[in-house]
């Protein structure tokens, strides 16, 4: 989990295996935003899930969201060599000014060819 | 379409010098953010304008950083008398509605 950590925590995984990376957060969002940060690039969004979905899929992305638990999963089905980056979870403090974004820690995802 | 540019790429200071980081927004975004992103952390936000009207800047340090974006576009972020502890990547992102699209950053490293 990568909420209230303040350091990256890191996973090494075969290509081909699935991953979980997990997001727990502490204040109430409508909104998880998941981003994908490759080295020496700004973060990308990959997929956004809203309260009222459960679950959110992108190609071999899987997001889910637990709102009564307050806590968000992304899962890459049958993880690839281009699938290492950093990824970031971010809870979403909307209001009508727009985004306001709050980043975990993140995950430094390494798929071992 | 072009995405969010920011200049410089990298910047080496002595503490106590001064520098400024630039950003340029996608074309027709009116919200523009500015994070600080330590080696291994998530990117914090340092504060957010709606066109050229600062809507939080709670989390700026504010006797040594300020931001301005004077015509809604561009913007600029400033650090006075930098010191060891900002060493960091600086990400300026873009948004018109909920997707926020980021820079490459301002990697900065002070000595």
């Amino acid at each position: 989990s990568q909420w209230g950590e303040e350091n990256l925590q890191a996973l090494s995984i075969q290509e081909g295996e699935d991953v979980t990376m997990n997001c727990s957060y502490k204040t109430y969002t409508t909104v998880v935003h998941w981003y994908r940060q490759d080295s020496g690039r700004g973060p990308a969004l990959i997929i956004l899930i809203r309260s009222n979905e459960r679950e959110k899929r992108s190609g071999r992305l899987r997001a889910t969201l637990d709102t009564s638990s307050q806590s968000s999963s992304l899962s890459i089905t049958a993880a690839q060599c281009e699938d290492t980056a950093v990824y970031f979870c971010a809870t979403d403090e909307n209001n009508n000014a727009g985004a306001k974004l709050t980043f975990g820690g993140g995950t430094r995802l390494t798929v071992r060819p | 379409e072009a995405g969010v540019t920011q200049s410089p790429r990298y910047a080496v200071l002595q503490e106590g010098q001064a520098v400024s980081f630039w950003c340029d927004p996608i074309s027709g975004h009116d919200t523009l953010y500015w994070y600080q992103q330590p080696r291994d952390q998530g990117p914090q936000l340092l504060v957010y304008f709606r066109d050229e009207a600062v809507i939080d800047n709670s989390q700026l340090p504010s006797d040594r950083f300020s931001a301005v974006r004077p015509k809604g576009t561009n913007s600029t972020l400033k650090i006075q008398s930098a010191k060891q502890g900002d060493t960091a990547t600086y990400l300026c992102a873009s948004s018109s509605r909920y997707e926020q699209y980021f820079g490459p950053g301002t990697r900065l490293t002070v000595l």
